[in-house]
């Protein structure tokens, strides 16, 4: 696709449900990153992915999340046991490896636990 | 990962005016990156910083990446309207500062 593409857009989750936030990137791109953004702050890394390599999930705030990667292409951040301190826009980017342009980040999935 | 610190937080400026935030890291970077992000938007880049002392403009936009390679700066000169938002800064692991918010009053 012409850009980095993220569903849903907006996604209203009671307390204690799983959710799955997926991220289309640019075709080609090989690095993808996921952040998560409270209202009004900056970006928090979660995880990165880099080809085939193991990715850096090091960001990743407790083990409620995962992240996954198929084929080099879409990926898909799960949380679980969702909790209303989870609320945020979570922005996924993605790149070719040089980064020369640059990282393109999607429009986000803003993310509300009741 | 490094991390990076932005100054100021926030910057009030008048149509006009000119505008400077700044991007600092504890450690030597190999790059520096600058993305912009409007009220209601996600990021946007626009630059890539690699060499020591390398000065970038785009417009009426100057970017530095210091002779150490642990510091950058985005000036902004005459602001306008057009230029609200907030600029962060990343560096080569794509860890963000907090970034700066600009609002300009006209």
């Amino acid at each position: 696709g012409a850009g980095v593409s993220q569903s849903p857009s907006n996604k209203v989750t009671e307390k204690g449900k799983d959710v799955e936030l997926r991220c289309d990137p640019i075709s080609g791109h090989t690095a993808l990153y996921w952040y998560r953004q409270s209202l009004g702050q900056g970006l928090e890394f979660l995880i990165y992915f880099q080809g085939n390599s193991a990715p850096d999930k090091s960001g990743l705030p407790s083990d409620r999340f995962s992240a996954e990667r198929t084929g080099g292409s879409v990926s898909t951040l799960t949380i679980q046991r969702t909790q209303q301190e989870d609320s945020a826009v979570y922005l996924c980017a993605s790149s070719f490896t040089d980064r020369v342009h640059g990282y393109t980040f999607g429009s986000g999935t803003r993310l509300t636990v009741v | 990962g490094q991390q990076v610190m932005q100054i100021p937080q926030y910057q009030h400026v008048q149509e006009g005016e000119d505008f400077t935030t700044y991007c600092n890291s504890s450690t030597t970077l190999s790059n520096i990156q600058w993305y912009k992000q409007r009220p209601g938007g996600h990021p946007v880049f626009l630059i890539q910083l690699v060499k020591s002392g390398e000065v970038k403009k785009q417009k009426r936009l100057t970017f530095q990446f210091g002779e150490a390679k642990k510091n950058s700066s985005l000036h902004i000169t005459a602001t306008q309207t057009t230029d609200v938002g907030t600029y962060f800064c990343a560096g080569h692991d794509m860890r963000f500062g907090a970034g700066t918010r600009l609002t300009v009053k006209p």
